[in-house]
């Protein structure tokens, strides 16, 4: 499997429910990010997560992140019709000096019906 | 003001020709990114530039492509001899790991080559 594999590849959900995106890599990272991309824009971060936290939130967002199972969740709460966009995962390695390179998964695509 | 600016949005090119893509990161980084995505498919990276340089590339970046920074606030990717696979969408974005922030990404220049 690829770094940064995301799933499920698409859900699709009414308006008010939960969204739940997963993220599973291969390599030791020093952080992971979460990103948006609505239909032919470009991505937007969402939240960045440090390989020593467990769990952060930033509005309806909740992400989770477990070293040991290589793991993360992206949880976007009550959810919206403007919600509907695709979500990446993105690892970042260990850094050389400033500079980390950042690997994106493969992305969810989420729906949100009204 | 969008705080990464790519131009032009959308280019249209013969097969063979040369195309440049330009970014313009609004801000004091010194680490730079292209990234790629070709339709429906995932973010891939090409090339990191550091301090004026290629810190690392990835093997789609081949020969025919090359980065620059000409006058210290323009970054540039030209394509030298455009193929239909270089059909994409071109992502420019300048780092912010250290804060935390993730990447900043332009809108991105979507190439159509014919």
């Amino acid at each position: 499997s690829q770094q940064g594999e995301e799933d499920p590849q698409a859900l699709s959900i009414q308006e008010g429910e939960n969204a739940t995106m997963n993220c599973s890599y291969k390599t030791s990272i020093n952080n992971l990010q979460w990103y948006r991309q609505n239909s032919g824009r470009g991505l937007v971060h969402l939240i960045l997560i440090r390989s020593n936290e467990r769990e952060k939130h930033s509005g309806r967002l909740r992400v989770t992140l477990d070293t040991s199972k290589k793991s993360s969740s992206l949880l976007i709460t009550a959810s919206r019709a403007a919600d509907t966009a695709s979500y990446f995962c993105a690892t970042a390695d260990l850094p050389s000096g400033g500079y980390q390179k950042v690997t994106f998964g493969t992305g969810t695509k989420l729906q949100v019906i009204p | 003001e969008p705080e990464v600016t790519q131009t032009p949005s959308h280019q249209v090119t013969q097969m063979g020709q040369e195309v440049i893509l330009r970014c313009v990161p609004i801000s004091n980084h010194l680490y730079f990114y292209w990234y790629r995505q070709i339709l429906g498919q995932k973010v891939e990276f090409l090339v990191s530039f550091y301090n004026n340089e290629i810190s690392e590339k990835s093997e789609i970046f081949d020969d025919q492509f090359s980065v620059e920074r000409p006058d210290g606030s323009n970054f540039t990717l030209k394509i030298r001899s455009t193929k239909l696979e270089d059909s994409a969408m071109y992502f420019c974005a300048r780092g912010g790991i250290r804060q935390g922030l993730g990447y900043t990404f332009g809108s991105g220049t979507r190439l159509t080559v014919v």
